[in-house]
């Protein structure tokens, strides 16, 4: 069945710092690939989203590009903040109506 | 905005309870869904429902059952609490279009005493 395997945290940078989360994915024909975002205490929030080969999502500063041929989809930021601190979750889905299938996420904690 | 709202951020029930969780959405979406998270574990689907009526097993669906008689509200129902389910339990809604966004509820921490 389709999984998703991204790196084990936690993650601390400090402010400014360069980040790269890596999502891996095993799945059949052409899913649909996303970040979440959970901060302390809230729900998840969509952060970012690719539904075809070579695109690039973008958000916050935020970016992953859709890899096909390494089905890979990582998530990168030039320069982190403090506020970036939370739980990032990369998943994917097929079609309209299959639930998501989520990575076990990946704590990110920022130090001024 | 879409809102996906859960009806209890905290809870603190008995084992043997019965338990309701209730989540509404207020865009019309088609489907709906409750995760459970879990430290180390990551989100697991318990169930979810592509439409009023109806219902799909996820992941972990031992202990629990849902109901969905209107298509804005999808309830969680624990029939029985044991100790072993006291989590975080997040409700999802989405359109059903391929590549659609999952809006998630602010969750309900459950513990079980």
């Amino acid at each position: 069945g389709d999984s998703v395997t991204q790196m084990e945290g936690p993650v601390t940078l400090s402010e400014e710092a360069f980040l790269t989360i890596n999502c891996t994915y095993t799945a059949t024909g052409y899913p649909s690939l996303f970040w979440y975002v959970q901060y302390p205490g809230e729900g998840l929030q969509l952060l970012l989203k690719a539904t075809k080969a070579d695109d690039k999502g973008s958000n916050k500063g935020f970016e992953a590009t859709y890899r096909k041929e390494t089905t890979s989809f990582h998530l990168e930021k030039g320069s982190v903040q403090v506020s970036d601190s939370a739980v990032y979750f990369c998943a994917l889905s097929h079609s309209g109506n299959t639930p998501l299938v989520f990575g076990k996420g990946t704590r990110l904690s920022v130090i001024a | 905005d879409v809102k996906v709202t859960q009806s209890s951020r905290y809870l603190v029930k008995r084992t043997g309870e019965k338990v309701f969780l209730e989540c509404v959405q207020d865009m019309d979406h088609e489907n709906m869904f409750w995760y459970r998270q879990d430290p180390g574990l990551g989100l697991r689907l318990i169930y979810f429902s592509y439409d009023v009526k109806m219902k799909e097993k996820g992941d972990i669906p031992e202990g629990y059952s849902v109901s969905r008689e209107k298509k804005e509200r999808f309830s969680l129902i624990l029939e029985s609490a044991s100790t072993n389910q006291t989590s975080m339990y997040l409700c999802a809604s989405s359109l059903n279009q391929r590549g659609n966004t999952i809006y998630f509820g602010e969750g309900s921490w459950l513990t079980v005493v």
